[in-house]
Parts: C-alpha cells; structure tokens; sequence
C-alpha cells in the first residue's frame, strides 16, 4: 500500500542539539511539505518542495532546514537555532501543489 | 484578520443530530477549498474537498457560498465515531492554508 512515513514517533531533544525528522513518500508524489502543529493553532508552514532538488521556506521556517535529494525522502533538521521547537510535526506530500493532501502520523518533538 | 477562520468549539451535541459548522476566509480569489478531520494527536486526513456546486457523502454535506466567502460542513445522524477536530483548509494562491480548527463531541 502507497502511504507516507514519519519517524521517529516521539523525540526528545535536549538543548543546543540538532534533530533530524524523517519523512519518506511511496505515492510518486512531486510535493512534499513540512507542517508544525502547536495546541489551538492551525498547521503552519515550514518547508515545501515541488520537485526534487528544490525547495521553499514557508511561514516559519527560521531554524529549521531540509533536503530533497530524493523524491521519496524529505528530512527536516530542526536546528539548535529554533527557540520553541516542542511541536508536533507532521509531513504531508501531493500531486501538485494545492491538490489535497496525505499526511503522515506525525513526529511530537518534546526539548528536555 | 486570520485568512481562515474557524469556530473552535467544542461543539457538544448528543448523538443522533445534526450539526453544522462554518469556515470563513478572507481571499476572495481562493480557488479550492477542502474538510479535514483530526483526530486526537493524530495526522488531519481529507474528509472531503468542497466544490462550488455543494457535494454530499453520505451524512455529510460540504457547501460554497463565494459571495459571503464561507464554506460550511453538515453532519446528519451523527456518531459517536464523528467526534474530532475538522480543519477548514482554503488553496489561496496555490497554498493551502489552514484554519485551527473545530472540535466536536458528540455525546451517548
């Protein structure tokens, strides 16, 4: 089955300490999407690829980073430069850019 | 003004009615439009995308009124399975942008 995976589940970053999130796509998607969730927010925008080897920052991504090397793969580094970085964290890929999305399960990032 | 805009609830309602909530949004030229469902710390999965002539899955029905730039999501006969967060999600400028969300209890 086509589907999209996150790992870790859980992880807990102490400080100071880069993190990376995995996030691989089986789906042939071209887009692929780094959101963060915070409690009575909506999702906000971190990182978005269309395409392999490209990528955008969204609406929040000072300290964090990405790579698409791949069209499967989409790692998220969360940098010892981002002040807040207890979150869920969810990617999500599509077809193009504004068709609907498939999420993955989600990775909650906890600072110790 | 927040580009999209939700009632975040709760929503109590006892099992069985129905209930209705709306999404506002403040981009006119917006040109699709799209119902989420999250379940708690769970991922957001497409309930249904939402279409200028109104479409209906079986106990839910999605509406577009562009004058008023609202979309609306009833649910009939509703379940206790129904409880959740429903995400109001607009494609403004080919991004998606995201309400907060509307939380919905449904009780026994």
């Amino acid at each position: 089955d086509g589907g999209i995976t996150q790992s870790p589940k859980y992880l807990f970053r102490k400080e100071g300490q880069n993190v990376t999130l995995s996030c691989e796509q089986n789906l042939n998607h071209d887009a692929m999407y780094w959101y963060r969730q915070d409690p009575g927010q909506g999702l906000r925008l971190i990182y978005y690829s269309q395409i392999v080897n490209d990528f955008q920052k969204g609406d929040i991504a000072e300290g964090y980073s990405v790579s698409r090397e791949k069209k499967e793969s989409f790692p998220l580094t969360v940098t010892s430069a981002q002040k807040n970085p207890t979150a869920f964290y969810l990617c999500a890929s599509s077809m193009g850019q504004g068709d609907g999305y498939t999420f993955g399960s989600g990775t909650r990032l906890t600072v110790v | 003004r927040k580009e999209v805009e939700q009632d975040p609830g709760p929503f109590n309602v006892p099992e069985g009615a129905t209930v209705a909530f709306n999404c506002t949004y403040s981009n006119s030229a917006s040109q699709s439009f799209f119902w989420y469902r999250q379940d708690c710390r769970k991922e957001p999965k497409l309930l249904m995308s939402v279409y200028s002539s109104g479409n209906e899955d079986g106990r839910f029905t999605a509406q577009l009124n562009r004058a008023s730039q609202y979309i609306s999501l009833l649910i009939r006969d509703s379940k206790l399975s129904d409880s959740a967060t429903y995400l109001c999600v607009v494609n403004s400028n080919y991004q998606l942008i995201w309400g907060a969300g509307t939380k919905l209890i449904i009780k026994p």
